[in-house]
């Protein structure tokens, strides 16, 4: 049974980056997307970004500018890079197991395994 | 940019029917997916490509589509079934993902 596990800092500066990682265990990081999610206290949750375990990817147009994903297949790993934060960068982290198929014309795309999440919090 | 829109809130009391709305331009074009997250907990699917349900979803939850609308269904609803739900679906040209701004399930 595939289990995703969010790492990283839970203060971060203003200004500065956040770097979050997520390990993939009980199956292989090949042959999925792998996802960023987040949840600001008290809201919803956005969409951040995806990664293939090939290292094509793709951002949420509003994030793009600041938002880098990786993926280290050797680690069965896969990595948030979130530049020139502030406070309303603070959430709960989600990182998420994606399944993108096209079916016909329609994308199918959904997060069918998430982590637990970890919140980050952006003040000096 | 690219919105759905759901209620704040849906309120029902054991045994009865909640449905749940989620609308979008998009929807017609574009497959819908439902999240249940229940307080402090991640998300998790219920309902994927607008109606079919995941292993282990209890068979009381289903899903529909009807032009720029898609609806969750919660026949029966339980006590364990108060929580915010969250739709996901892509924008018309399937370039980005977005959520809908959930709703709270709650069980009277």
């Amino acid at each position: 049974q595939v289990q995703l596990q969010e790492s990283g800092p839970g203060l971060v500066k203003p200004s500065e980056t956040l770097s979050l990682t997520c390990t993939v265990s009980g199956g292989s990081i090949s042959s999925y997307y792998w996802s960023w999610i987040r949840q600001p206290p008290g809201k919803g949750l956005e969409w951040i970004g995806y990664i293939y375990y090939s290292g094509s990817t793709n951002y949420n147009p509003s994030l793009k500018s600041r938002v880098t994903i990786s993926v280290d297949t050797s680690k069965n790993q896969f990595s948030l890079k979130l530049s020139s934060v502030t406070a309303a960068d603070t959430a709960v982290y989600y990182c998420a197991r994606g399944v993108l198929l096209w079916f016909g014309e329609k994308l199918i795309y959904y997060m069918d395994v998430w982590g637990k999440g970890t919140t980050v919090t952006v003040s000096s | 940019s690219y919105e759905l829109t759901q209620p704040p809130s849906v309120s029902v009391s054991p045994g009865q029917t909640a449905r749940i709305t989620c609308s979008g331009d998009a929807l017609p074009k574009q497959y819908a997916y439902w999240y249940q997250q229940k307080p402090g907990q991640a998300p998790v699917l219920v309902i994927y490509k607008d109606s079919e349900r995941p292993s282990g979803i209890p068979e009381r939850f289903s899903g529909s589509s009807s032009g720029t609308t898609v609806t969750l269904t919660i026949s029966g609803v339980q006590a364990e079934d108060e929580a915010d739900y969250y739709c996901q679906s892509a924008d018309s040209s399937a370039t980005y993902q977005v959520f809908g701004g959930g709703t709270k399930l709650t069980v009277l």
